[in-house]
């Protein structure tokens, strides 16, 4: 079975761009979370969702937002981007009724 | 905030020596899950922790969540260079009953097991 998939798996931009990150989730899994993990430290949440609903929020700006679709994969989005938006970009996935969390790869973004 | 303090942050150490990580808060944390986290990987769940006391083994891991839940160990014995790796453990608050869980991670502990 596939597990979590991000794409793109590097991804470099200017600063004041815009930036859509995707994931997909294991299979009959129905939360998707999002987390920003900035070099030599842990992973710091930013958003959960779960059937398609927001649940959960982070300490993070307007300029990040997220969705989930129908298929409960996910895109992160963030605008006027910022050198320390520069991060691995962890997408995590749970069923939705239990606590435990897998993550895929994650998505380096890189801001010059 | 609910912050989990890791310790220690750096560990450098020789193969088939044993270790102790230690993961600690003034919150209480529902359960606790300990990850293992290569370079430019994501964290790969190791174990889940829910009941205070609660002992779990995993081969040469030994993990122990406090009886107040709000601290919790990792053991490991006779450490291998394949341990090598970036231990965090991260705590859940659950946000509502059926919409999983919310981590708080730790900043996690570097080790590293030379041959």
């Amino acid at each position: 079975d596939a597990g979590v998939t991000q794409s793109p798996t590097h991804l470099i931009k200017t600063r004041g761009q815009h930036v859509t990150l995707r994931c997909s989730p294991i299979s009959g899994h129905k939360s998707v979370s999002w987390y920003q993990q900035v070099l030599g430290q842990g992973p710091q949440f930013i958003f959960q969702y779960y059937e398609k609903e927001e649940r959960g929020r982070g300490n993070f700006p307007d300029r990040f937002s997220a969705r989930q679709f129908p298929n409960y994969s996910s895109e992160l989005n963030v605008n006027a981007l910022l050198l320390g938006d520069s991060a691995l970009y962890l997408c995590a996935s749970s069923t939705g009724t239990s606590v435990e969390q897998y993550f895929g790869p994650g998505t380096r973004l890189t801001v010059t | 905030t609910q912050l989990l303090e890791q310790s220690p942050q750096f560990l450098s150490i020789q193969e088939g020596e044993n270790l102790t990580v230690y993961c600690n808060s003034s919150s209480v944390f529902s359960s606790l899950q300990w990850y293992r986290q290569e370079p430019g990987e994501g964290p790969v769940l190791l174990v889940t922790v829910v009941t205070g006391g609660e002992v779990k083994k995993l081969k040469r891991l030994t993990f122990q969540f406090g009886d107040a839940r709000k601290d919790s160990s990792l053991h490991i014995t006779a450490a291998q260079p394949g341990d090598t790796g970036l231990y965090l453990c991260a705590g859940d608050t659950s946000l509502q009953e059926t919409s999983g869980s919310r981590l708080t991670f730790g900043e996690g502990t570097q080790l590293t097991v030379n041959p």
